[in-house]
């Protein structure tokens, strides 16, 4: 099981508002940042969201994060069928000596 | 620019060992963090370690620990992860990347398949 959970699929329609959640606890999310990744198929991930809500340079403002308590949510408004991809959630770990990820979470655009 | 390019596709067979690379450019390579990820076919993110290429400080994720062996040579800009003797788990895509607060900038991938 991850420490960061997703729920593993997501869907909306063009143009819709898509909500993807990241739940953890006090020693990771509630304790740390959090970084969003979108994987478009047969690519590399991406950063789209560091910091609980700042995007890199050329990440449209369609993406934005958030982060509550323990728990996190990447928005992606205005829906398009290039964001089909997976989305994964990440904070430092300690423990792990590195980040730790969610599950991911498969967005399709219907 | 930041790039991140790694080594090619990599065909093995259980026990043979095996190294792959991560060559840096358009930033001071030094001085960031960087850390493999392994994903497994059909499955998530997991990191393995980072390396600090200023000091070769390296930290793995207890998962990892034994297992592999995380480099680097500053003179060539270059990161390192290396196996003794691979096993057919070992088959996945792993990728390189930039820590500067998130995986930043990342490699493209080098697929590796362990298969007797």
């Amino acid at each position: 099981q991850f420490v960061l959970t997703q729920p593993p699929s997501a869907s909306g329609t063009p143009g819709q508002r898509v909500t993807i959640s990241c739940s953890g606890s006090s020693s990771n999310i509630g304790s740390k940042t959090v970084n969003w990744y979108q994987q478009l198929p047969g690519t590399a991930p991406k950063l789209l969201i560091y910091t609980n809500d700042q995007r890199p340079s050329g990440v449209p403002d369609r993406f934005s994060g958030s982060k509550s308590g323990t728990s996190a949510s990447l928005a992606i408004s205005g829906l398009q069928s290039e964001d089909e991809a997976d989305y994964y959630c990440a904070t430092w770990d300690d423990s792990l000596n590195c980040p730790v990820f969610g599950g991911g979470t498969s967005l399709t655009v219907l | 620019e930041v790039q991140l390019v790694q080594s090619g596709a990599e065909v093995k067979k259980p026990g043979e060992s095996l190294k792959i690379s991560c060559k840096g450019s358009g930033y001071d390579f030094s001085n960031y963090w960087i850390g493999w990820v392994r994903q497994m076919p059909g499955k998530g993110l997991e990191c393995m370690g980072v390396i600090y290429p200023r000091d070769s400080e390296t930290s793995y994720s207890p998962s990892f620990q034994g297992q592999i062996t995380i480099s680097v040579d500053k003179s060539m800009t270059a990161a390192y992860l290396q196996w003794s003797s691979l096993k057919a788990s070992d088959s996945a895509m792993y990728y390189c990347a930039r820590w500067d607060g998130g995986f930043g900038y990342w490699g493209q991938g080098t697929l590796v398949t362990v298969s007797s």
